[in-house]
């Protein structure tokens, strides 16, 4: 079964708006971790965001901040005030604790434009 | 954050000649790497979790006589493609662990990636 799910290929924005990318995760473990990453066209994956599954609050980062709602097993990233740096593939990705392998979800390619 | 480099990032090689692909953890021991490869405009697949001072272990699927992995040291893990041919063509990401609680426990630094290209 697929634990990670990015349901959005692709998806465009305009600069300066906000944009919001889908996340939903499978796991029976009760304690998970869970991550953000950006890779640009170099390839360099850059960690963004990250949310505890017993975290009370949202995790937020500058412009990034992870809309984590655990009953509905879901963790979307929302960027504020999009920038044309922002283009990108966008992955979402799991830990559980029981084990010590990052999942990740199929990602989701940003495009900013101006 | 931590750091974590490969050597080399990028590579041509021709078909039946092997190559290693170093990972360094730089500023961090690692006692755990792991192997991605990764296909164009596709998800990170992992191929093997490397320990340090053991033999790594293999994602199923993922041919251990093929690509083996050596981990000697708490800032080094290497990976070996033998007798490569253009289908092991990819981009081959490593990653290291560096932490023991909380959000550092889960979190993998990421080195930048080798492309590989196998004529």
């Amino acid at each position: 079964a697929q634990k990670i799910t990015q349901t959005q290929p692709g998806m465009f924005v305009q600069e300066k708006e906000a944009v919001t990318l889908d996340c939903t995760y499978d796991t029976s473990d009760p304690s998970y971790g869970l991550f953000w990453y950006k890779q640009p066209s170099s390839g360099e994956m850059i960690f963004l965001i990250y949310q505890g599954s017993y975290d009370q609050q949202n995790a937020t980062e500058g412009r990034y901040s992870l809309n984590f709602q655990k009953a509905r097993k879901s963790a979307n990233l929302v960027i504020s005030a999009s920038q044309l740096g922002d283009s990108a593939m966008y992955f979402c990705a799991m830990r559980e604790v029981d084990g010590n392998k990052l999942v990740f979800g199929a990602g989701t390619i940003l495009r900013v434009k101006s | 954050g931590a750091v974590v480099s490969q050597h080399p990032s990028w590579v041509i090689c021709k078909s039946g000649t092997s190559v290693k692909i170093e990972c360094r953890s730089l500023d961090f021991q690692a006692t755990t790497m792991f192997w991605y490869r990764q296909f164009p405009k596709q998800s990170l697949m992992l191929m093997a979790t490397s320990n340090e001072g053991s033999k790594a272990t293999y994602e199923q699927g993922v041919e251990k006589d093929k690509f083996l992995i050596n981990h000697a040291s708490l800032t080094l893990s290497t990976l070996t493609v033998t007798s490569a041919h253009p289908e092991d063509s990819s981009f081959y990401i490593c990653s290291a662990g560096a932490g023991t609680s909380g959000r550092a426990y889960n979190e993998q630094f990421f080195g930048p990636g080798t492309r590989l290209t196998v004529l």
